[in-house]
């Protein structure tokens, strides 16, 4: 069956900590990848993407995540994170004979202590 | 202002009723979707559709149904068959073409549906 893994729940932080945050999907062929965030009463907006090409991808806020093919991975980084990334973030997966079905992961929510 | 507009917001239904939760989208946007999310399980899929008067289920699809009559609507109704209505209701949409930022899923602000 089609699957979006995150395997980490729920993250508790300090600020200036280093993040990572997992990212699994269970197809095999090419793929487009999503990381969402959901700020505390806000609606789901896109943090960064991966189409093709180089498969570190910057994105907004600092944030970056990294496609590795061979481990069916997307993790999603941030060097340190500050508290206003307190928030819930969606791993999604949407593959190119899927036509345009997506799915999301659980979701990983993050705490960071000021 | 282009987006996505859902309403109601908050909607409360008795058991054993149906309910219809709207989606409008003026992104011109050809694909659009329904997702439920619950505390822990993430974003999961109850029907997509990629084009007017075509539509998929998605992983949860059982008691839900929509419709997809015209490209800027893509309206959902929860049926008094589905066990476990209570949740948050999201929207989406998306362009199909592959370049720039085709593949992007914008979402509404969903709607919160409780039944009493």
């Amino acid at each position: 069956a089609q699957s979006v893994s995150q395997h980490n729940h729920h993250v508790i932080l300090s600020e200036a900590a280093s993040l990572e945050l997992g990212c699994n999907y269970s197809y095999g062929g090419t793929v487009n990848l999503f990381w969402y965030v959901q700020y505390p009463g806000q609606h789901l907006q896109l943090l960064l993407k991966y189409f093709s090409g180089d498969p570190l991808v910057k994105g907004i806020k600092g944030f970056e995540a990294e496609f590795i093919k061979s481990k069916f991975s997307f993790n999603l980084r941030k060097p340190s994170v500050q508290w206003s990334d307190t928030a819930e973030y969606f791993c999604a997966v949407n593959a190119r004979r899927w036509a345009s079905k997506i799915i999301f992961g659980s979701g990983t929510r993050l705490s960071i202590r000021p | 202002d282009g987006g996505i507009t859902q309403s109601p917001k908050y909607l409360f239904r008795k058991e054993g009723q149906n309910v219809t939760l709207s989606c409008e989208q003026n992104l011109n946007h050809d694909a659009m979707y329904w997702y439920r999310q619950d505390p822990g399980q993430g974003l999961r899929l109850i029907y997509y559709s990629q084009i007017v008067n075509d539509f998929q289920k998605g992983d949860i699809a059982e008691g839900y149904s929509v419709s997809r009559e015209k490209k800027e609507s893509f309206p959902l109704t929860v049926t008094s068959a589905q066990k476990n209505p209570t949740a948050f209701y999201l929207c989406a949409s998306r362009t199909t073409r592959l370049e720039g930022s085709g593949n992007t899923i914008y979402f509404g602000e969903g709607s919160w549906l409780t039944v009493v």
